[in-house]
């Protein structure tokens, strides 16, 4: 089946600290991921989509400056939280599906559940 | 934007028993998907519904869709402990797999 593999689990941090997520798909190609954000006991917030080589799509909302997306290989999405301050502190999930098939499931990482100090 | 809304519920049930849980969307949508969540873990796909689909079986789950009434439910039967977590609809609405998901609903199966 399709993993997606999502690193580090865990981080404590400093404020002003940058912080850097990494989301890889290791049994497929996948041009569009998904970075989302979620608060304790809510849903998913869509926060941006990371495209291959290209720029990504972020929501409205979602600084792109504090949020870097980089999107370099076809297995390979990091997302950059930049100066992070406590009000980053939140549990974020990738995302990725396999490539030029419609209507496929997303495939999650396991999620990074950031904590800033 | 697409928003799938599900009806605010905690189920808490016994082994056994069947849990429905149901979400309703707001505008027309390629195809509708629902997730399990637990605890501090990632999601993992359940199953996914087109929008010339009604119904939808995967095991002990069952997946209805209703685009007139722009609504879905899940039907878990004969619930077991390992079903207990967080369960969300997600909507596609242009088939570009960019979901917007509900606000989930949390299944507690009690041995």
């Amino acid at each position: 089946g399709a993993v997606v593999s999502q690193h580090p689990s865990w981080v404590i941090c400093k404020s002003g600290t940058s912080v850097k997520i990494e989301c890889r798909s290791l049994d497929f190609q996948a041009t569009t991921m998904f970075w989302y954000r979620q608060f304790p006991k809510q849903s998913l917030m869509l926060m941006a989509t990371s495209n291959e080589g290209s720029k990504a799509t972020y929501e409205q909302g979602v600084e792109k400056d504090k949020f870097l997306i980089n999107h370099a290989s076809l297995t390979l999405s990091t997302l950059t939280v930049t100066s992070a301050h406590p009000e980053d502190s939140s549990f974020y999930i990738c995302s990725a599906y396999r490539s030029g098939q419609p209507n496929q499931p997303q495939h999650f990482g396991d999620g990074t559940r950031l904590s800033i100090l | 934007s697409q928003q799938g809304e599900e009806d605010p519920q905690a189920l808490s049930i016994q082994e056994g028993e069947n849990a429905t849980m149901n979400c309703s969307y707001k505008t027309s949508i390629n195809n509708l998907q629902w997730y399990r969540q637990n605890s501090g873990r990632g999601l993992v796909h359940l199953i996914l519904i087109r929008s010339n689909e009604r119904e939808k079986h995967s095991g002990r789950l069952r997946v209805t869709l209703d685009t007139s009434k722009k609504s879905s439910s899940l039907l878990i039967t004969a619930s077991r402990a390992a079903d207990t977590a967080s369960y969300f609809c997600a909507t596609d609405a242009a088939g570009n797999n960019r979901l917007a998901f509900g606000k989930g609903n949390q299944v507690v199966v009690i041995p």
